[in-house]
């Protein structure tokens, strides 16, 4: 079946370094890829998303490129801060039918100051 | 957009007893959602996919009588932790999703004592 693997964390940067969360994914057809981001306590945000080989998602500085020759969609911001501290979640869903999310294990990241 | 409304956000409740969870999508209409339970530092397990009008479908594993799911309109599904025990103590998080849109509720926080 359809899977996602994520690099795990936890994750801890300084503030303004570069970041960067491996996602792969295994998938028949072509499936649409996202990344979600819980900050503590709360539920699931879309943080950006891909739906063909080639998209760049893009949002609040994180980008993700579909990758499907390499079949990747890893997670990259120039520089962090300490507001993104979060758990980060890479999914996919197939673009067929009304299938539910498949979710990575999650990427825990802690920016210091 | 997409937004979820879960209530609510926190329960505190005795072993035995029944709680109830609601979902609300307030701003499209929701063909299907998706019920998540999530473990401290843990990805999300799917629960049950319900579709409006129709029975739930439960992930093997998952007692269809110990977690009632309605999904009576579409706005709106319920989640009802029958006889609680503190083993249900968890996080649980659901999704509403229409042709091309979905959006994650904020979570419950559930602590049976």
């Amino acid at each position: 079946g359809d899977s996602v693997t994520q690099m795990e964390g936890p994750v801890t940067l300084s503030e303004e370094a570069f970041l960067t969360i491996n996602c792969t994914y295994t998938a028949t057809g072509y499936p649409s890829l996202f990344w979600y981001v819980q900050y503590p306590g709360e539920g699931l945000q879309l943080l950006l998303k891909a739906t063909k080989a080639d998209d760049k998602g893009s949002n609040k500085g994180f980008e993700a490129t579909y990758r499907k020759e390499t079949t990747s969609f890893h997670l990259e911001k120039g520089s962090v801060q300490v507001s993104d501290s979060a758990v980060y979640f890479c999914a996919l869903t197939p673009n067929s039918g009304n299938t539910p999310l498949v979710f990575g294990k999650g990427t825990r990241l802690s920016v210091i100051a | 957009g997409a937004v979820v409304s879960q209530h609510p956000s926190r329960v505190i409740c005795k072993s035995g007893t029944s709680v109830k969870i609601e979902c609300r999508s307030l701003d499209f209409q929701a063909t299907t959602m998706f019920w998540y339970r999530q473990f401290p530092k843990q990805s999300l397990m799917l629960m049950a996919t319900s579709n409006e009008g129709s029975k739930a479908t439960y992930e093997q594993g998952v007692e269809k009588d110990k977690f009632l799911i309605n999904h009576a309109s579409l706005t709106l599904s319920t989640l009802t932790v029958t006889s609680a025990h503190p083993e249900d103590s968890s996080f649980y998080i659901c999704s509403a999703r229409d042709m091309d849109r979905e959006g994650f509720g904020a979570g419950t926080r559930l602590s049976v004592l």
